[in-house]
């Protein structure tokens, strides 16, 4: 079985300051891990993944995840956040021993920048 | 863009219509899917198709009825539907095996 806990509905950050979204998973085998972002009115958006390899994975827009087995977290992060990050984002997780290729997502966090 | 489109944008229907929402992707991909998001809830994965075929029905009411009439288009068609159906329905496509899927804008559907 697959699983993945976003523990913030919502986060709070000024502009220039660094932000942090978390994400913890459970699985099996090994993970393949993804973070999706939503703008309003949008669907959802591929930001990165991990599958394997540097447990530091970047992706669009400047931001970037780490992925710490021992922890089973999946942490988004940007050092300097903009009011044009504020959006809804979505962490999601895959069982690589699974028999589906279909990941399970969490619930998502609000991330709010204020200026 | 991510060459995924839905049709239509927004819709608002009654308990005793009939409607369809479309999805098409430009992408080649060959799987594709539908999902129900409610605020505050996890997206909900609601069917997959993959090469054509129904491959998932995660206990969707008969309601809704998924059609896929090749890999580049997906239907859901909506009869007599409740009130808690009101959300914004997502189509999304991948590449069978990559695992990265890539979504359309969503029907926001309004149920009266």
């Amino acid at each position: 079985a697959q699983s993945v806990a976003q523990p913030e509905d919502q986060v709070n950050v000024a502009e220039g300051n660094p932000l942090t979204v978390k994400c913890t998973y459970s699985v099996s085998g090994n993970p393949y891990l993804f973070w999706y972002v939503q703008y309003p009115n949008r669907g959802l958006q591929f930001l990165l993944k991990y599958i394997t390899g540097d447990n530091l994975v970047k992706g669009s827009y400047g931001f970037e995840a780490e992925f710490n087995k021992s922890q089973t977290s999946f942490h988004l992060k940007k050092p300097s956040a903009l009011v044009s990050d504020s959006a809804l984002y979505f962490c999601a997780v895959r069982d690589m021993g699974g028999g589906s290729y279909i990941p399970t997502f969490g619930r998502g966090t609000s991330l709010i920048v204020h200026p | 863009e991510t060459g995924v489109t839905q049709t239509p944008r927004h819709l608002v229907m009654g308990m005793t219509n009939k409607k369809s929402l479309k999805c098409e992707q430009h992408l080649g991909h060959n799987a594709m899917y539908w999902y129900k998001q409610s605020a505050k809830k996890p997206l909900e994965l609601m069917f997959v198709y993959n090469f054509k075929e129904q491959t998932e029905n995660n206990s969707v009411p008969s309601r809704f009825s998924p059609e896929c009439p090749n890999s580049s288009h997906l239907f859901l068609h909506l009869h007599t539907l409740q009130p808690e159906d009101s959300a914004l329905y997502l189509c999304a496509s991948s590449q069978d095996g990559t695992d990265t899927q890539y979504f359309g804008p969503g029907t926001r559907l309004t149920v009266l």
